[in-house]
């Protein structure tokens, strides 16, 4: 079993819909973190979490320090938010999930 | 620098032949991650220093693979008699301190590495 779980693995929608990709864990960690990358390999850093909730725009991230478990949720979705969504964990070495490829159609 | 620079940006080995790839992490930042991504995978830790420290090498998969960090700044990993499944992404990541909290990790745009 992965430390860090993601679901879903793909992720199809259409322009404007509200999305939500959840990430589990199952270590002990001191920040979770939620990472964008596009296609050619650049990662950009979008939240680095301990706990509650942190809001930047259209994205949301949310995390359960109890439950072991964090959401990054975008609203109003756009075409341009199409990417690999990745969660990773600091422990303090950074295990990342596998990704949720994100599909937005106009 | 501006963001973490890692050279080269594309590298072709023949099987067999030793590489070198470097990563010049944010000037000041102590914490530097390497990291393995095979295509359609996510990155896979490889290791971890602090300053010069090399705290955590566990994710090194071969005695082939090889990280150092000298002077606390530039890192540089080696791989020795490269191996077809070596090819893969290979990233590198910096961060300010130690301490997790408050910190943002910033990324490199990875080196692609093809083993022939």
């Amino acid at each position: 079993k992965n430390e860090v779980e993601q679901s879903p693995q793909n992720l199809t929608a259409q322009e404007g819909e509200f999305i939500t990709i959840n990430c589990s864990y199952s270590v002990g960690i001191s920040a979770l973190h939620w990472l964008q990358q596009h296609p050619g390999g650049g990662i950009v850093s979008l939240f680095m979490l301990s706990s509650g909730k942190k809001k930047h725009g259209r994205l949301i991230a949310t995390i359960n320090i109890q439950e072991k478990h964090s959401s990054l949720h975008i609203t109003a979705s756009h075409p341009r938010d199409s990417a690999v969504y990745i969660c990773a964990v600091r422990s303090p070495r950074l295990t990342f999930g596998e990704g949720t490829q994100l599909t937005v159609n106009p | 620098g501006a963001g973490v620079s890692q050279s080269p940006r594309y590298k072709v080995a023949k099987r067999g032949q030793d590489v070198a790839l470097r990563c010049d992490p944010i000037s000041g930042h102590v914490s530097l991650f390497w990291y393995q991504q095979a295509l359609g995978q996510g990155p896979e830790f490889l290791t971890y220093f602090q300053n010069e420290a090399q705290l955590d090498k566990s994710g090194l998969p071969s005695d082939r693979f090889f990280a150092e960090r000298p002077e606390g700044s530039v890192s540089t990993l080696k791989i020795q008699r490269t191996q077809q499944e070596d090819s893969a992404v290979y990233l590198c990541a910096s961060s300010r301190s130690y301490r997790a909290t408050n910190e943002k990790l910033f990324f490199g745009s990875g080196t692609q590495l093809s083993v022939l």
